[in-house]
């Protein structure tokens, strides 16, 4: 079963404004990812934190984790339309674990 | 580099025909994963290869068989299709079998049964 659930399912928001994707999982984890998909297309992993972090940033992109909730958060500043995307998170139990993916939030960034 | 290379992209078959789906990676990756994608779903994991030699069961391995061929190629089997297994089929791969490292995708193969 999914480790992870995104919310909200479906976000839609004009250019220029930040988007704000959640996710929650059930178990402990070693590490968490979020990957992007593009329509008809493969994900492409954007950033990853680990379990001892508290945030990240990569470019116009932040990630938190609080493991004491079992939640992070994706922010994506300053959207652009090439931004609509399907966003995923994963998370690993371990180091060598497999991958559990939430079933994503759909993102459109309207012009 | 190519990535990861998916063959073919697009597949369809009838019910109780067998098929492969072949994916290779040219990254020197030591792990290889198999995911479907249903729909308003996420990935889930059908098998995976942590390393050459060794493969495991996912969460959703019923109906299929794999066979890491060598580093660079996993392959994915469907014996006997059913419609439950229209889907698009995703392989990725991952540097190192331990550790904290991310996955690259393939394109994908979107398999249709009839």
């Amino acid at each position: 079963s999914q480790q992870g659930e995104e919310d909200p399912q479906a976000l839609s928001i004009q250019e220029g404004e930040n988007a704000t994707m959640n996710c929650s999982y059930k178990t402990s984890i070693n590490n968490l990812q979020w990957y992007r998909q593009n329509s008809g297309r493969g994900l492409v992993h954007l950033i990853l934190i680990r379990s001892n972090e508290r945030e990240k940033h990569s470019g116009r992109l932040r990630v938190t984790l609080d493991t004491s909730k079992k939640s992070s958060s994706l922010l994506i500043t300053a959207s652009r339309a090439a931004d609509t995307a399907s966003y995923f998170c994963a998370t690993a139990r371990s180091g060598n674990t497999p991958l559990v993916f939430g079933k994503g939030t759909r993102l459109s960034v309207i012009a | 580099n190519a990535g990861v290379t998916q063959t073919p992209k697009f597949q369809v078959l009838k019910t109780g025909q067998s098929m492969t789906l072949q994916c290779a990676q040219d990254m020197n990756h030591n792990s290889m994963y198999w995911y479907r994608q249903d729909p308003g779903m996420g990935l889930r994991l059908i098998y995976y290869s942590a390393s050459e030699g060794t493969t495991d069961k996912g969460e959703v391995p019923n109906g299929y068989n794999v066979s890491r061929l060598n580093k660079r190629e996993f392959s994915l089997r469907l014996e006997s299709a059913a419609p439950s297994q229209t889907s698009v089929y995703f392989c990725a791969s991952r540097p190192k079998k331990d550790g904290v490292n991310e996955q690259y995708f393939g394109p994908g193969t979107r398999l249709t049964v009839t």
